[in-house]
């Protein structure tokens, strides 16, 4: 079975730009997650979806952050524009209700 | 205000040991405790989720316990191996909802 897939797993981009994160969640999973990890904060919730309709975004840092799930095999994250402080490693995780859920490997964003 | 405690430190073993490790929490009433193990550059994987009415649970050479008056959750994994070594989280999750808050992780290094 194939996991959760994220892509790119590196982004390296200049403050301003928009950046766009994708996430492929596993077929049948019913729940997707957003999550942003650093040093400082560690591993935080941005926003989930249940059957596609975004549940709970209260973790979006700023409006500068949106996240679509347009279908349920496919949801993106957008940041725009970009600043330094997004730098981070971003992961998208899904679930069947109220299983463990299953992290993609991230993607490492980088905004100089 | 709210917290979730895992030592920052690194913990140091010999193979063959059974490492601890602990997550403390503070200001809030978990259902379920879970733990994921972080391999470098990669997501979370699950290991073990406990709820609010178990005192223990156990999965081949793993064992978590969970003390809700202590606000406390302790991680056995016996006989350890190189291959353990890894940064371990705790996350909780509350009544009715299935968002997971992370512990900042320990870090295990098993020497051979």
């Amino acid at each position: 079975d194939a996991g959760v897939i994220q892509s790119p797993r590196h982004e390296v981009t200049e403050m301003g730009q928009e950046v766009t994160l994708r996430c492929k969640p596993i077929s049948g999973h019913d729940y997707l997650f957003w999550y942003r990890q650093t040093m400082m904060r560690g591993l935080e919730l941005l926003i989930y979806f249940n059957n596609n309709v975004p549940i709970d975004d209260s973790g979006m840092p700023e409006d500068r952050f949106s996240a679509k799930m347009p279908n349920a095999s496919f949801s993106t994250l957008k940041i725009q524009p970009s600043e330094p402080r997004d730098s981070a490693v971003y992961f998208c995780a899904s679930s069947f209700g109220s299983e463990p859920q299953h992290f993609g490997d991230g993607t490492r964003l980088s905004i100089l | 205000s709210q917290k979730i405690e895992q030592n920052s430190e690194a913990l140091n073993i010999q193979e063959g040991k059974t490492a601890t490790l602990t997550c403390n929490y503070t200001n809030y009433s978990p259902a379920y405790l879970q733990w994921y193990r972080q391999d470098p550059g990669r997501g979370p994987v699950f290991l073990l989720l406990i709820r609010e009415n178990e005192k223990e649970k156990r999965k081949e050479r793993l064992k978590v316990t969970f003390d809700t008056t202590l606000k406390q959750s302790l991680f056995h994994i016996t006989a350890s191996q190189p291959a353990d070594s890894a940064t371990y989280l705790c996350a909780l999750s509350m009544d009715s909802s299935y968002k997971l808050i992370f512990g900042s992780g320990t870090r295990l290094l098993v020497r051979p």
